[in-house]
């Protein structure tokens, strides 16, 4: 069974910073990797997709990469602003569609 | 495009009644999901259809729920009875082959 960590729970940094969030998965059959930002009580948006045959996608400020051998994915936001304050949930997808979810990481930026 | 649509936003009942939970997904995506979202298990995956054919409903946690999709424009996931663990945010979500998923805002579930 798929399970996927993301570490830390939550995080904090001061305005203009560069940061990473961790995610890591078990079982490296993936179809894709998605990335996910939820504020609160709002759905989730939808950030950044990798397919399973690639390294990195990027959108903006955002960038995330796949190691699927090793089960990692990090993404990295740049400049960080206090809008970017939301809490980012990866989750992987199987050959069936089946995605499963980390239990994200909550994100403060300090103005 | 107006997004993935849930209805009701809240519902409040009491055990033992039954609930129904909408959602018009976004036109032409093939596959749509239910998520259950809870403080102490995260996102849980209830069921998937893909072309309105259920395909797992492993996730289901028991015979008091179900969930149909008569069209591909409507799909309903209903509990009955309700008890007060069901009470939780339910998303609804779809998409395209390839494609991210696309969440509705949730139906937040409170059973007292």
């Amino acid at each position: 069974k798929q399970e996927v960590t993301q570490i830390p729970a939550a995080l904090s940094v001061p305005e203009g910073e560069n940061l990473v969030l961790n995610c890591s998965f078990t079982d490296s059959a993936i179809y894709n990797l998605q990335w996910f930002r939820q504020d609160p009580g709002k759905g989730l948006t939808s950030l950044l997709l990798i397919q399973s045959s690639q390294r990195e996608q990027t959108s903006g400020r955002l960038n995330a990469s796949l190691d699927k051998s090793s089960g990692r994915s990090t993404l990295y936001i740049a400049a960080s602003q206090p809008g970017d304050s939301a809490t980012y949930l990866c989750a992987v997808q199987d050959g069936n569609e089946k995605l499963t979810f980390g239990t994200g990481t909550r994100l403060t930026i300090i103005p | 495009d107006a997004g993935v649509i849930q209805s009701p936003r809240h519902e409040v009942t009491e055990m033992g009644q039954e609930v129904t939970l909408r959602c018009k997904p976004i036109s032409g995506h093939n596959s749509l999901f239910w998520y259950r979202q809870t403080m102490m298990r995260g996102l849980e995956l209830l069921i998937y259809f893909n072309n309105n054919v259920p395909i797992d409903d492993s996730g289901m946690p028991e015979d008091r729920f179900s969930a149909k999709m008569p069209n591909a424009s409507f799909s309903t996931l209903k509990i009955q009875p309700s008890e007060p663990r069901d009470s939780a945010v339910y998303f609804c979500a779809s998409s395209w082959t390839d494609s991210p998923l696309h969440f509705g805002n949730g139906t937040r579930l409170t059973v007292t």
